[in-house]
């Protein structure tokens, strides 16, 4: 079955500080990936997306990913982190045909002053 | 273009009312999509809808959940003699197409069963 992972459920970085967030996934064939930011009580905000093409991709707020077909990784990346950026960061694949998206269990942004 | 709206955005029942939430795509999108995120996890999904018809339905339970999205108006996600364990954040994304296109999500509806 195809799953995401997201190893780290808390990061804490210092304002300014770079960051990565780390993105696993199990499927079969060429996945379609997505990054996602959830505010604290609000819905989620596409940050990017991959699905062909140029393996680094660029978002809004300054993310980018990368997707590694041989580590089966897709890991977010921001050079310098602001206060702003504290959030839950989700990593997602489409599944299913197409229709549907796994997410992984998300990961919590601390940022420190 | 107003983004995918949610109402109500908070809603309290008790053990054993129904609860109805309400999801109005984007202009432009016939398609919808609901997912659950249940405390401290990820989000799930629940049900693939277009109009007039439900396309996948594998992450619904199988009582006492149902959705709809009909002709006119929004999609509705009802539940049924709700219990505790429904508690939860509820979102509705929507897309233009069906296939690999983004998904678009509301602010979604935090139910309280007490």
């Amino acid at each position: 079955a195809q799953s995401v992972t997201q190893p780290d459920i808390h990061i804490t970085v210092s304002e300014g500080a770079s960051l990565e967030l780390r993105c696993n996934y199990s499927y079969g064939a060429t996945p379609y990936l997505f990054w996602y930011v959830q505010s604290p009580g609000q819905g989620l905000q596409l940050l990017l997306k991959y699905f062909s093409g140029d393996t680094l991709v660029q978002g809004i707020k300054g993310f980018e990913a990368e997707f590694k077909r041989s580590q089966s990784s897709f890991n977010l990346r921001k050079p310098s982190v602001h206060w702003s950026d504290a959030a839950e960061y989700f990593c997602a694949v489409v599944t299913g045909g197409g229709n549907k998206l796994t997410f992984g269990t998300g990961t919590q942004l601390k940022v420190e002053l | 273009n107003a983004g995918v709206m949610q109402n109500p955005r908070h809603l309290v029942r008790r053990r054993g009312q129904e609860a109805r939430l309400r999801c109005s795509p984007m202009k432009g999108h016939s398609h919808v999509y609901w997912y659950r995120q249940l405390p401290e996890e990820g989000l799930k999904f629940m049900v693939y809808l277009q109009k007039e018809n439900i396309i996948d339905e594998s992450g619904m339970p199988k009582e006492r959940f149902s959705a709809e999205f009909p002709k006119e108006g929004p999609s509705i996600l009802r539940i049924q003699q709700v219990v505790r364990g429904d508690s939860a954040a509820y979102f509705c994304a929507s897309s233009p197409t069906g296939r690999t296109d983004t998904q678009y999500f509301g602010p979604g509806t935090r139910l309280t069963v007490l």
